[in-house]
């Protein structure tokens, strides 16, 4: 497809739970990002790789999350251990050029 | 760390009027970016405006235009000829940058709810 694709576009789970979450960047863009928006904020950063490595993972907010991207094209984001505070819509974006990001769509989870 | 102020958590403008939106920035460096984002109602996040901090002159894109002042560390965008697409939230951002077209971390602001009333 010619956009960022994320899937599930919502999932709902229970409290302890894990999750995946998959990005599928645009074909080409070296960097993607991983940020978690909450209703009525901004975007929060989770992580970025450049590539297959994580550049900088400092956003990450526990050792519950974690993300790979282990080709350097599709990248997965695992919560571990799901919690109430982890409900959010997680938005994937993938670029070329400097700060110019494509957005996928987000996946809403919930976690009850 | 960069913090990123949008100070207006709401604004509204009527169709065809002009409107600016605030944003103001923290950082001790000298190289990085500015971008202003829209995420219109139940649809993705998509790139406006950005201003490389060593260009001195104002970056425009059609109706869009900014107001960048390094020294106050503030950069506004001005919408021209408001039309009812541009009912969206706008998220003013920043990004660090070290020299070889390479891509960092983006911080976000909190965002302004812009309203274009008809």
């Amino acid at each position: 497809g010619a956009g960022v694709s994320q899937t599930p576009s919502n999932k709902v789970t229970e409290k302890g739970k894990y999750v995946e979450l998959r990005c599928d960047p645009i074909s080409g863009h070296t960097a993607l990002y991983w940020y978690r928006q909450s209703l009525g904020q901004g975007p929060e950063f989770l992580i970025y790789f450049q590539g297959t490595g994580a550049a900088d993972d400092s956003g990450l907010p526990n050792d519950r999350f974690f993300a790979v991207r282990p080709e350097g094209s599709v990248s997965t984001l695992k919560i571990q251990r799901t919690e109430r505070g982890d409900s959010a819509v997680y938005l994937c974006a993938s670029s070329l050029n400097p700060g110019e990001l494509f957005f996928g769509e987000g996946s809403r989870l919930t976690v009850l | 760390a960069q913090t990123v102020t949008q100070s207006q958590p709401e604004m509204s403008v009527q169709e065809a009027e002009t409107v600016t939106l605030s944003c103001t920035y923290d950082t001790s460096e000298n190289n990085y970016y500015l971008f202003w984002y829209k995420q219109p109602p139940s649809r993705q996040m998509i790139l406006v405006i950005r201003q490389e901090a060593y260009k001195q002159q104002n970056a425009t894109e059609n109706r869009f235009s900014v107001n960048f002042q390094k020294a106050a560390k503030s950069f506004s965008l001005k919408i021209s000829d408001s039309q009812l697409g541009d009912t969206a939230m706008y998220f003013c951002a920043f990004m660090m940058t070290f020299g070889g077209g390479s891509n960092y971390k983006l911080t976000f602001g909190k965002g302004t709810l812009l309203t274009v009333n008809p």
